[in-house]
């Protein structure tokens, strides 16, 4: 069945370091999402893959955010130079084919 | 995209039928409109989805008038456990696509 294995669950770094998550389907699913949620607030966009293209990467914030899924599995999601607005739950996604997303438990992202 | 729109919030009690309605008036034909659940410290859980008319599954039923441009999520006989944040996405199975979230429903259920 669908499922999503995320790491680390919590990542706390210095502001101006680089981070990396990453986002481990469970099975064989051809979309993936990544979404940035920020405590009471819904899951914001920030792209998607169908496979290794990435039709989408309007909602990432700046060019210090990028991802990849080079295999079309595995994917990451990396912040360069980190800033404390970065801080906020990383959430990834897989899509079935009727786009029902199932998520992962997310990475919680703490920016000093 | 079609954008939605819910109530920010609702109330009830245990023991009652809650409906949050979802307004999305620039709904695509091929469009259709999921509902999600989300505890807190937890992602988004799927709930139902359709694209018209009425479904029904064990934890909810969706409703859906003719003209699409809003949807209902009805939860029968809420318990304590149904206090969550409840999101519609609207979006289409014509192909992989950017899904967005609106702000969502709070529900508290008391006792």
């Amino acid at each position: 069945g669908a499922g999503v294995s995320q790491s680390p669950r919590y990542k706390v770094t210095k502001r101006g370091q680089d981070v990396t998550l990453r986002c481990d389907p469970i099975s064989s699913h051809a979309t993936l999402y990544w979404y940035q949620q920020a405590l009471g607030q819904g899951p914001e966009f920030l792209t998607y893959f169908n496979y290794e293209a990435q039709p989408d990467k309007s909602g990432l914030p700046s060019d210090r955010f990028s991802a990849e899924r080079p295999e079309g599995s595995i994917s990451t999601l990396t912040i360069q130079r980190t800033e404390q607005r970065d801080s906020a739950m990383y959430r990834c996604a897989v899509g079935t084919g009727d786009e029902k997303l199932f998520f992962g438990s997310g990475t919680q992202l703490s920016v000093l | 995209l079609a954008k939605t729109t819910q109530p920010i919030s609702m109330d009830s009690y245990e023991g009652q039928e809650v409906n949050i309605t979802c307004s999305h008036n620039n709904i695509a034909t091929n469009d259709y409109i999921t509902w999600y659940q989300q505890f807190p410290s937890q992602g988004p859980r799927f709930i139902i989805q359709g694209y018209k008319t009425k479904v029904t599954n064990e934890v909810a039923s969706l409703f859906i008038p003719a003209d699409r441009k809003s949807s209902t999520l009805s939860l029968p006989r809420v318990s304590l456990s149904d206090t969550a944040v409840y999101y519609c996405l609207v979006g289409g199975w014509t192909g992989f696509q950017k899904l967005v979230f609106g702000t969502g429903t709070r529900l508290l259920v008391s006792p």
